[in-house]
């Protein structure tokens, strides 16, 4: 199995809102990815978790959090977003210790009005 | 600091003709190339990649890519395309720092037309 899973496929919220995305993988991965894509541009990363810790966080906005409850999940929690954090969030999950793929989800699209 | 360059924004072709995607990369260390393909309203899928060894890779739907370190290119190629290929293509350089961090080039947008 080299699925990764995301819910919800769509969300759409206000500036007030707090919603999380939520991210699975049962492949055994111990790094997990967020990436934030917009239109017709490449992804590009948020956070990594390695081990359940965070170990990279691209200078993101603190409205974004992220949690890695355990080796399988990945939770993005959102507060106080802004139109411009409107697009496609990926999350990925892959090896650690060797280079090898990068397994995607298909996303959850996020409008914020 | 690594980088890709990917050097069309847009690849017309027709079906059934050949295609080239191009993609240069920069890199001071060990190097790791990807190629993944999102289609519309969906995530990335892995095409190919080169780790090691062998300096060309195949997919399974008949891409191949060559890794050249002296013109430090990793270019896609497909000998006849569908229409079924049209979607982007990114090429991508891994940095291992643990965990990878996957820096993608801005895309090549493929479209096949009839």
């Amino acid at each position: 199995d080299t699925e990764v899973t995301q819910t919800p496929k769509h969300l759409v919220m206000g500036m007030t809102n707090k919603k999380s995305l939520k991210c699975e993988q049962h492949m055994g991965h111990r790094a997990m990815y967020w990436y934030k894509q917009k239109a017709k541009k490449p992804p590009e990363l948020m956070f990594v978790y390695s081990y359940e810790k965070l170990s990279i966080n691209e200078s993101v906005p603190s409205r974004f959090s992220p949690e890695c409850p355990n080796s399988s999940l990945l939770n993005l929690h959102l507060h106080a977003l802004q139109p411009e954090d409107s697009a496609l969030y990926l999350c990925a999950s892959s090896q650690v210790l060797v280079v090898d793929t990068q397994y995607f989800g298909p996303g959850t699209r996020l409008t914020v009005l | 600091a690594q980088s890709v360059t990917q050097l069309d924004s847009q690849v017309p072709v027709f079906e059934e003709a050949p295609v080239e995607l191009r993609c240069n990369y920069s890199s001071s260390v060990s190097v790791y190339l990807f190629w993944y393909v999102q289609y519309p309203n969906q995530g990335l899928q892995l095409l190919l990649k080169y780790l090691s060894g062998s300096t060309l890779v195949k997919s399974i739907n008949g891409f191949e890519a060559e890794f050249n370190k002296s013109q430090t290119s990793f270019h896609l190629r497909k000998p006849s395309v569908h229409i079924s290929d049209t979607a982007e293509y990114f090429c991508a350089v891994s940095v291992s720092q643990g965990a990878q961090k996957l820096v993608f080039g801005q895309g090549t947008r493929l479209t096949i037309n009839p």
